[in-house]
């Protein structure tokens, strides 16, 4: 089965602190991908990237950078935190094709006081 | 705007009975659906997918598909307490964009 890791698995900061979160994925994938997911919006995707050194705009971008280091590292960084960025964001992966399942992270739930 | 409709929002079935989960897409580009299932404290695993007209049928899971009116629904039969979880819909748009409903809370209860 498919293989996606991140880190931390939970962080805590304060508002306008740095945050980096980190996920690896060792299936070979091209598509990675961050979400957020709060309670009532379901998962709405904030950037992905079909390959190292690509980066699309997702849906909420706002606030968040993203960059894809190597085909198995993406990364997700507020670099002025706010509250309202307090959320559960998952990572995801998915093979090059147009019908591939997603596979999906354990996520880190960040707290922004 | 929401591309993706799910309903009900939450949804409760006595055990060995069934659900029936709702997904319409507002968008005409779209051409693929997936149904994730999201157990409390987990995170989201593909169940089924589909994308010809008609029904889709995995053990006690059924997947309907309509093209025409870009609905798809989640039929669970003989349903059981561990099927208690958030149940999300996807769609795939055809420049490859994949968007997710706000899902299902289904409880079954014993």
């Amino acid at each position: 089965e498919a293989a996606v890791t991140q880190s931390p698995r939970n962080k805590v900061t304060v508002t306008g602190g740095n945050v980096t979160l980190s996920c690896r994925q060792t299936n070979s994938h091209n598509y990675m991908y961050w979400y957020r997911q709060d309670t009532g919006h379901g998962l709405r995707l904030i950037h992905y990237s079909y390959g190292a050194g690509n980066l699309q705009i997702g849906d909420v971008p706002d606030g968040y950078k993203a960059t894809r280091t190597t085909q198995e590292d993406f990364f997700l960084l507020l670099e002025l935190a706010s509250p309202s960025q307090t959320s559960l964001y998952f990572c995801a992966s998915s093979a090059q094709g147009n019908y591939a399942e997603q596979f999906f992270g354990p996520g880190t739930r960040l707290t922004v006081l | 705007q929401q591309k993706v409709q799910q309903s009900p929002e939450s949804l409760i079935v006595p055990e060995g009975g069934m659900a029936s989960l709702n997904c319409t897409s507002s968008d005409r580009n779209v051409d693929y659906f997936w149904w994730y299932r999201q157990h409390s404290g987990k995170s989201p695993k593909m169940l089924m997918s589909i994308f010809s007209n008609g029904e889709k049928e995995e053990g006690r899971f059924t997947v309907h598909l309509n093209k025409a009116s870009l609905h798809t629904s989640l039929h669970i039969r003989d349903s059981q307490p561990s099927d208690s979880a958030l149940y999300l819909c996807a769609a795939r748009r055809s420049n490859n964009r994949i968007f997710f409903g706000d899902g299902t809370q289904l409880v079954v209860k014993p």
